[in-house]
């Protein structure tokens, strides 16, 4: 396993219906993230995940928006019923440990999600 | 409240001229601060940061705190320099990231 793998690359769903996307840390990472990448928005952060547990879930924009991590390795974001304002690139990203102990985070190459 | 403040969109230089890309931050404490690049159709990766003073691709950057900046520089630009460059300071365990500067590099 290279990098951060993310499934699907591109998604394109109807409005108000739910999506999960997918994602598979770098084996042995323990620290998981959640950007949404946006056209002039930048990188705005979602969640983190240290193992299973996620400390710090401030970025999730609305209660539609939830996310998961099972065995302290594959991640889910759901959306439930999406609004045309969900559509933008859905970035993972993991690192050995959290990114206030110095280590580098690897990002995946993202979701694709359009809203119609 | 933490925030990385990348004021340009876009930059476009010639081939071989200096570039600069600005980046202010505010940040109560002592912070973290990076480069990460994402070339086209590339995911998003480590360019640097700047506990490592090293200089990658030719790149450097300097931490001035009395000024709360972090400009990326390259005294000479490459055609392949063209890319997506976002700044970005730890914050806890998360990073957080600038809006983003497309440089473009013409022959």
């Amino acid at each position: 396993g290279a990098g951060v793998s993310q499934s699907p690359s591109n998604k394109v769903t109807e409005k108000g219906k739910d999506v999960e996307l997918r994602c598979d840390p770098i084996s042995g990472h323990t620290a998981l993230y959640w950007y949404r990448q946006s056209l002039g928005q930048g990188l705005e952060f979602l969640i983190y995940f240290q193992g299973n547990s996620a400390p710090d879930k401030s970025g999730l924009p609305s209660d539609r928006f939830s996310a998961e991590r099972t065995g302290g390795s594959v991640s889910t974001l759901t959306i439930q019923r999406t609004q045309q304002e969900d559509s933008a690139v859905y970035l993972c990203a993991s690192s050995l440990g959290s990114a206030s102990s110095g280590n580098t985070i690897y990002f995946g190459e993202g979701s694709w999600l359009t809203v119609v | 409240a933490q925030r990385v403040t990348q004021p340009e969109k876009l930059l476009s230089v010639f081939k071989g001229a200096p570039v600069e890309l600005k980046c202010n931050y505010s940040y109560s404490g002592s912070p973290e601060l990076f480069w990460y690049v994402q070339y086209s159709r590339q995911r998003l990766q480590l360019l640097l940061r700047h506990i490592s003073r090293e200089s990658i691709k030719g790149f450097t950057a300097d931490l001035n705190k009395g000024e709360t900046s972090f400009h990326l520089k390259k005294p000479f630009a490459q055609e392949e320099d063209s890319a997506m460059y976002y700044c970005a300071l730890t914050d806890t365990d998360k990073l957080i990231f600038g809006t983003g500067t497309r440089l473009q590099v013409f022959p």
